[in-house]
């Protein structure tokens, strides 16, 4: 089955830096990629998610990257603001909607 | 069209009972995806359902541990004969399906604890 991994585990910057979280997966039939934010006592919150067709996608702040060959996908937060500080889970799903999750990188965003 | 609505929020069972935790998915979403969550940890898979079927289970103890996903009416995940260990959030996700139509949402999850 499919196996995701996620580093780093947590994250630390400062209000108005770029954080980056690196996701690697292990079923090359894997063809869809989100990520998700979790706030304190709530559940994971769709972001923003790629697809294997498309190399990169942005969405005002944040951006996701996914390089197929090595089968590894990315989350970009430019200009972090003390809101995003979450918990962040990326996931990899494949043709048989199997969905499996990244362990988590717990963002936090010092003002 | 109303979110993934899980119920209950918060459920208390003593040791040994039974705990059903129960997940209607959004509108038109035949897919049901159960994930538990410890605290500070990550989202663990447990099963994965389509309409009447399991497809996947290999998450899910083989003991205790049962999901259902009827024609009618929600998604449960039923444990048996409660213990400590099983205090945890589990979450319910529910995707419409279908090859590049796959984006999936969570509930807000249900907070078990097991006294």
């Amino acid at each position: 089955g499919e196996n995701v991994e996620q580093h780093p585990s947590t994250l630390s910057v400062q209000e108005g830096d770029s954080a980056v979280i690196k996701c690697t997966y292990s079923d090359s039939a894997s063809n869809y990629f989100p990520w998700y934010k979790q706030e304190l006592g709530k559940g994971p919150q769709l972001i923003i998610d790629i697809r294997s067709n498309v190399g990169e996608k942005k969405d005002q702040r944040i951006a996701v990257t996914l390089n197929k060959t090595a089968k590894h996908f990315s989350l970009h937060i430019t200009e972090t603001q003390p809101e995003d500080s979450a918990v962040y889970f990326c996931a990899a799903m494949g043709d048989n909607n199997d969905m499996r999750f990244g362990a988590g990188t717990r963002l936090t965003v010092k003002p | 069209n109303a979110g993934v609505m899980q119920n209950p929020r918060h459920l208390v069972r003593r040791r040994g009972q039974e705990a059903r935790l129960r997940c209607s998915p959004m509108k038109g979403h035949s897919h049901v995806y159960w994930y538990r969550q410890l605290p500070e940890e990550g989202l663990k898979f447990m099963v994965y359902l389509q309409k009447e079927n399991i497809i996947d289970e290999s998450g899910m103890p083989k003991e205790r541990f049962s999901a259902e996903f009827p024609k009618e009416g929600p998604s449960i995940l039923r444990i048996q004969q409660v213990v400590r260990g099983d205090s945890a959030a589990y979450f319910c996700a529910s995707s419409p399906g279908g090859y590049m139509n796959t984006e999936a949402f969570f509930g807000q999850g249900t907070r078990l604890t097991v006294v």
